[in-house]
């Protein structure tokens, strides 16, 4: 099993939107609708953003979003705050265990 | 409220075993919950995550393919904690081992992580 393909890096601009992909197989991501998206800023505890590809938890803002397209989720940030810079990873089922993306680094301009 | 606290040795020796516990404190959610699971994660220094495993509150396991032979979770209801248990660790082992609620699809919460470096 292969992690995940996620891009390395993304970046935006403050007030900007930024989409970052999720690239599976029809065994995890196109399989199961259970991918979930977590920030994670060094030296803390990763933070859940986004479950069951589009479930946003009470207390994460609407800036936050997922979808879902065949192998591909992806998570899409809308309205760039310079808080929102760090690392953003992405989870899915895969039958009877689970697998993260590389990660992606987004950087706020 | 519920609460995770990772803890166990920082330095293990090559070809030892890694052993950590996770201990929940919680008002409402005991780890014998029907529903809920627990989970390992794991970073290694400059690179991205990895699922390692998970436990039901019945005591059922899953593990990551590429470390199975080599893991073990466990429970304890009675300290309301699960443990961690990899044999035969080396250098690549080295990483801030992570454990978190794993119910209803998702991982939340988390604990704050701890490093465990393999080393002699």
């Amino acid at each position: 099993q292969s992690a995940l393909t996620q891009p390395p890096s993304a970046s935006g601009s403050p007030g900007q939107s930024v989409t970052i992909s999720c690239t599976g197989t029809s065994n995890d991501v196109g399989g199961h609708n259970y991918v979930s998206w977590y920030q994670h800023h060094p030296g803390k505890a990763p933070k859940l953003l986004i479950y069951k590809v589009n479930v946003r938890p009470s207390g994460v803002p609407d800036r936050f979003s997922g979808s879902k397209s065949g192998n591909t989720a992806s998570l899409t940030v809308s309205g760039l705050q310079a808080e929102d810079e760090g690392d953003y990873y992405c989870n899915s089922y895969a039958g009877t265990y689970w697998l993260f993306g590389g990660g992606t680094k987004l950087t706020v301009l | 409220q519920v609460q995770l606290q990772e803890s166990g040795p920082g330095l293990v020796k090559p070809s030892g075993t890694l052993s950590l516990t996770c201990v929940i404190s919680s008002d409402s959610i005991t780890i014998g919950d029907i529903g809920n699971w627990w989970a390992w994660v794991r970073q290694p220094p400059g690179k991205g995550l990895e699922w390692i495993g998970e436990i039901s509150h019945s005591g059922n396991t899953n593990y990551n393919p590429s470390l199975k032979s080599r893991v073990t979770i466990s429970i304890d209801k009675s300290k309301n904690q699960f443990s961690l248990k990899l044999k035969s660790v080396t250098a690549a082992d080295t990483a801030v081992y992570y454990c978190a609620t794993a119910g209803a699809w998702k991982l939340d919460p988390w604990g704050q992580g701890i490093l465990v470096t393999v080393s002699s």
